[in-house]
């Protein structure tokens, strides 16, 4: 199976700091990645699929990129909403799997 | 507006069944491949189970495999997860999602449902 490493397991931002979360495949993935974002108690929404693209409905400030192994989801200007948690999953051989998650809190 | 609403969760002893069923609209059902991932407390996600269109193709990981069944009915724009011979380590948040229709996202996801599997 690929496994999916998520750092930071957790961090806290200031309103308005960027913020970045990085994902690392055991195995390259061909930008086979998405991006989840969970908010407590709710369901994951997807954020961003194919490592780069942004979901529709998805605010600008998001971004993915990366390729081959190593992955990073960034938020440009960290808002009070964005506090949640957020995983990595890899869709490029089954079984599909998932980051073990990063905890994002407002400072 | 896509809503998938999960049923049929509850508490079960080891070794027993369970079915849950998600309840779809708001989309064209049948066009769609469709997925169950779940989420044990406190952590991360892990996919249990994938169905094709048709329902001809399914998926499911190793620690699963044999013991769930997904399934659909097309008809009733429903989604089902057969879960026999539960662990506890099956106790969990199931989700039924959506998978987007040309790759391997979840663009939808069901508000899940929980299983508790204790004696």
């Amino acid at each position: 199976d690929i496994q999916m490493t998520q750092s930071p397991a957790s961090l806290s931002a200031s309103l308005g700091e960027t913020v970045s979360i990085e994902c690392l495949a055991s195995e390259g993935i061909s930008n086979d990645l998405a991006w989840y974002q969970q908010k407590s108690g709710k369901s994951p929404q997807l954020l961003i699929y194919a490592a780069s693209r942004l979901q529709d409905g998805v605010p600008s400030r998001f971004s993915g990129s990366g390729s081959g192994t190593r992955y990073s989801l960034k938020i440009s200007g960290m808002q009070p909403e964005d506090e949640a948690d957020y995983f990595c999953q890899q869709s490029y051989k089954y079984p599909w799997t998932f980051g073990g998650g990063t905890k994002l809190e407002l400072k | 507006e896509v809503q998938l609403v999960e049923s049929g969760g509850g508490l079960v002893q080891p070794g027993r069944s369970l079915k849950l069923s998600c309840a779809a609209s708001g989309f064209t059902f049948s066009n769609y491949y469709m997925a169950w991932v779940r989420q044990a407390p406190k952590k991360g996600l892990e996919w249990v189970a994938t169905i094709s269109t048709s329902g001809s193709r399914t998926y499911y990981p190793d620690s699963v495999k044999g013991r769930f069944t997904i399934s659909r009915d097309n008809a009733k724009s429903s989604l089902y997860l057969q879960m026999n011979s539960l662990k506890s380590e099956d106790t969990a948040t199931y989700y039924c999602a959506r998978k987007t229709a040309a790759a391997h996202y979840f663009d939808y996801w069901g508000q899940g449902v929980m299983v508790t599997v204790s004696s």
